[in-house]
């Protein structure tokens, strides 16, 4: 299975600024990569997931990831910030068993 | 698609006392999956089931654990003398496999457990 590891525990922006979470895997097997967001008090929902049909995904709420294997990253970026992103953030990766190997998050705040 | 539940939300117990959380799968989902959550960590997987037959476990799951799917739909996990280091959020999640390591897990709420 998947190791990810996610590069700051928190990130603060500007509502209306690009938002950038960094993912870094590490696998000898094609990667099975997923990005999940936790609001306070709600269930963990999936914002997309790499299928490798493509190296740039779209997910939902305007959030998009790119695929590099060169640089073994798949960070989630959104050209602007709303004020209703503020949550926290998990990259996940996947195995053969779909056991999901969490990061170990990143909070993302948004500042008005 | 009434989502994934988990009963209760909430558990207080004292060290020492058993506890069981039930997590009902969004239905035709076959398989489920089990996960901690403690404070400042991404979740962990425990366990997971492909309808009634529980197919993995991980080294996190002591003795003190155990989890069932006795007729392949709704699950039960039970913790036996219960640590206060057993405090966390415990996670169900549920998926329709096609086989594919893609397919989407859908996540319950939670169950947050308190050891005093």
């Amino acid at each position: 299975a998947q190791s990810v590891t996610q590069l700051g525990s928190h990130v603060s922006v500007s509502e209306g600024a690009l938002v950038l979470l960094r993912c870094n895997y590490s696998s000898s097997v094609p990667p099975y990569l997923f990005w999940y967001v936790q609001y306070p008090n709600q269930g963990l929902q999936l914002l997309l997931k790499y299928t490798s049909a493509a190296t740039l995904v779209k997910g939902i709420n305007g959030f998009e990831a790119e695929f590099k294997k060169s640089e073994t990253s798949f960070h989630l970026t959104k050209p602007s910030a709303h004020m209703s992103d503020a949550a926290e953030y998990f990259c996940v990766g996947g195995g053969a068993t779909n056991k999901l190997i969490f990061g170990t998050g990143t909070l993302l705040a948004v500042q008005p | 698609d009434t989502g994934v539940s988990q009963n209760p939300r909430h558990k207080i117990t004292k060290r020492g006392q058993n506890v069981t959380f039930r997590c009902d799968p969004i239905s035709e989902h076959n398989r489920l999956y089990w996960y901690r959550q403690t404070l400042g960590q991404g979740p962990e997987f425990l366990t997971y089931f492909q309808n009634e037959a529980q197919l993995e476990k991980s080294r996190l799951l002591s003795d003190r654990f155990s989890a069932e799917r006795p007729k392949g739909s709704f699950s039960t996990l039970e913790i036996q003398r219960t640590e206060q280091g057993d405090s966390a959020m415990y996670l169900c999640a549920s998926s329709r496999t096609s086989g594919n390591p893609t397919d989407t897990q859908y996540f319950g709420p939670g169950t947050r457990l308190t050891v005093l």
